[in-house]
């Protein structure tokens, strides 16, 4: 079955450690995106892809990278410069970058204490 | 203002009631949108493409009025699972396409 993968679904983390979360996906799809969305909230873009070895930052990258080595990944790592981490993680993939609908993973909830 | 804008709610209303939202967005320029499902700690889904023409599927009317700039859906004989809340998502022609989310409608259905 295609679809997006996220790992894992919860994450525990210290203050001050940097943690990554994964997102694969197998639909071949060229953008990918990763939102954050915290109690009660939209969805914020964090940052997105259009295309491998290229990403862009979102709304509120500040704290957070990404890279995107492979068609199919695009991981995020939440650094300790993030002030406020813990929130609900999603990745999505678009086929084609604004046209189509988005098919998002299942999310990572990440807690940091 | 923000690019797209829908009312929180949370909408309230008994079994059986039909029940309208509405989304505006800002970019004259959008190319494409959508209606998507979110339930309580879960990943959004896809309840519908918005289509010019207007799309219906069973209960779901989703309509585009690109005059006014707004996006709208229409549930009929709401159920008791259709409690959820409604994104919608346009997505704004720039110097590329990003997709940007409402920040979604609460609909609450009670028997």
């Amino acid at each position: 079955d295609g679809g997006i993968t996220q790992s894992p679904k919860y994450l525990f983390r210290k203050e001050g450690q940097n943690v990554t979360l994964s997102c694969e996906q197998n639909l071949n799809h060229d953008a990918m995106y990763w939102y954050r969305q915290d109690p009660g909230q939209g969805l914020r873009l964090i940052y997105y892809s259009q295309i491998v070895n290229d990403f862009q930052k979102g709304d509120i990258a500040e704290g957070y990278s990404v890279s995107r080595e492979k068609k199919e990944s695009f991981p995020l790592t939440v650094t300790s410069a993030q002030k406020n981490p813990t929130a609900f993680y999603l990745c999505a993939s678009q086929q084609t970058s604004g046209r189509d609908e988005e098919y998002f993973g299942p999310g990572t909830r990440l807690t940091v204490t | 203002r923000k690019e797209v804008e829908q009312d929180p709610g949370p909408f309230n209303v008994p079994e059986g009631a039909t029940v309208a939202f509405n989304c505006t967005y800002s970019n004259s320029a959008s190319q494409s949108f959508f209606w998507y499902r979110q339930d309580c700690r879960k990943e959004p889904k896809l309840l519908m493409s918005v289509y010019s023409s207007g799309n219906e599927d069973g209960r779901f009317t989703a309509q585009l009025n690109r005059a006014s700039q707004y996006i709208s859906l229409l549930i009929r004989d709401s159920k008791l699972s259709d409690s959820a809340t409604y994104l919608c998502v346009v997505n704004i022609v720039g110097g590329s396409y990003i997709p940007t989310f409402g920040r979604g409608t609460s609909l609450i259905v009670h028997p």
